[in-house]
């Protein structure tokens, strides 16, 4: 049972750049939610995507922005980069309804110098 | 963004102790989640909890959803060096049209001495 994949692991980015980064939901989720994860942080809500649209947003700018396929397959793309947005950006899975419990990817190293 | 009370920040153990952190928050969550996340990778869940009071356990690790469903502990019983990670709790709050968002602590920095 393939659990929630990323790509790519790392990637360094110039300031000013545009980025892309994929997630692959588990076998059987069809939710997918974008966590950015400074150093020494726990990991900070961006947005969930259900159904192909999104549907809660954290306290992130519209520079962040994402993106659900039909086969529940997201993107998630930051325009304009800050340094400040150097971060581990992970992915999370699950179900669409009730308390449910969220399996995470391990992640995007994204590094913007 | 807002992020739950974690404590302690870090701890150094024995190999063999036993371990006992926790978390809290000024808001009720519905569910409350045990994290674990080594360097450079993703967190790996341990525990759900789901109901007010409730106490869970995975293997040597424990759990409870404190009744005022504004925190939760967890404890690692004789600890082993492959305990040694960054613990994260999590909460769990219905937040409208249908979604769930995860608020999780600043972690709890584990190192096991051999």
């Amino acid at each position: 049972d393939a659990g929630v994949t990323q790509s790519p692991t790392h990637l360094i980015k110039t300031r000013g750049q545009q980025v892309t980064l994929r997630c692959s939901p588990k076998s059987g989720h069809d939710t997918v939610s974008w966590y950015q994860q400074a150093l020494g942080q726990g990991p900070q809500f961006i947005f969930q995507y259900y159904e192909e649209e999104e549907r809660q947003r954290g306290n992130f700018p519209d520079r962040f922005s994402g993106h659900q396929f039909p086969n529940y397959s997201s993107e998630l793309n930051v325009n304009a980069l800050l340094l400040g947005d150097s971060a581990l950006y992970l992915c999370a899975s699950s179900l669409p309804t009730g308390n449910t419990e969220a399996f995470f990817g391990q992640g995007t190293r994204l590094t913007v110098v | 963004g807002q992020q739950l009370n974690q404590s302690p920040q870090s701890m150094f153990i024995q190999e063999g102790e036993d371990v006992s952190m926790n978390c809290t928050s000024s808001s009720i969550f519905n569910t409350w989640l045990w994290y674990k996340q080594d360097p450079g990778e993703g967190p790996v869940l341990l525990i759900a909890l789901y109901k007010a009071g409730e106490l869970t356990s995975n293997g040597r690790l424990t759990a409870q959803f404190g009744t005022t469903r504004k925190d939760s502990f967890l404890n690692i019983s004789a600890s082993i060096p492959s305990d040694v990670g960054i613990y994260f709790c999590a909460g769990h709050r219905y937040s409208g049209a249908g979604s769930y968002q995860l608020t999780f602590g600043k972690g709890t920095k584990l190192s096991v001495i051999p």
